[in-house]
């Protein structure tokens, strides 16, 4: 069972670059959602998509674009890398919206994010 | 936004000691999660919680929802080296600002004594 997968696992970007990070969840969920992790902040929302075909910001949306591209992918895109996006970012999906105890999140492993 | 203050940062187990966490909010929350994060890994759910005054365990971990509904606690008792790691206290705000969305606490880590 692969649950949630996330590609790349690692990666370096100079100031300026573009990536996409990619997520894909084999659990037939409905709802997938992309996090931040700093450290001593947490985990931060930054998009999430309640069901297929539908978007919306989080708590630090600036600076990243989402796609849904179909239920079982939901991708991250940093259209210009900063220095601040330094971080490690989680994918994870739930069975319905909103997530909780009876639909948990259930996450990837994380890619993690350098920006030079 | 709504923050959720988690104490404490980081502690140190010694195997067999017993463990407390917790996790306040200055609004009323009407669910609490606890996740355990390893290293190199996602967040994986330990317990929910659902209504003031509940108590939950899930083997030797023991969680409450607090009666103020604004705090949670998480107790580990007889701890073994596997319980090392990142403890998350999550909530959702019963006044819906998050969008339905869970919020995160900024964690508990666990490390052994050296």
């Amino acid at each position: 069972n692969a649950g949630v997968t996330q590609t790349p696992k690692f990666q370096v970007l100079k100031t300026g670059q573009s990536m996409t990070l990619q997520c894909a969840q084999d659990m037939n969920h409905n709802s997938m959602y992309w996090y931040r992790q700093d450290p001593g902040m947490g985990l931060r929302l930054i998009y999430y998509s309640a069901s297929e075909g539908t978007t919306d910001k989080g708590e630090v949306p600036n600076g990243y674009n989402v796609s849904r591209l179909n239920k079982r992918e939901f991708s991250l895109r940093l259209e210009s890398a900063a220095p601040s996006q330094t971080s490690v970012y989680f994918c994870a999906s739930s069975e319905a919206f909103p997530p909780g105890g009876n639909s948990p999140l259930h996450f990837g492993n994380g890619t993690r994010l350098t920006v030079t | 936004g709504q923050q959720l203050n988690q104490s404490p940062q980081s502690m140190f187990i010694q195997e067999g000691e017993d463990v407390s966490m917790n996790c306040t909010s200055s609004s009323i929350f009407n669910t609490w999660l606890w996740y355990k994060q390893d290293p190199g890994e996602g967040p994986v759910l330990l317990i929910a919680l659902y209504k003031a005054g509940e108590l939950t365990s899930n083997g030797r971990l023991t969680a409450q929802f607090g009666i103020t509904r604004k705090d949670s606690f998480l107790n580990i008792s007889a701890s073994i080296p596997s319980d090392v790691g990142i403890y998350f206290c999550a909530g959702r705000p019963s006044y819906g600002g998050s969008q339905g969305n869970l919020i995160f606490g900024k964690g508990t880590k666990l490390s052994v004594k050296p």
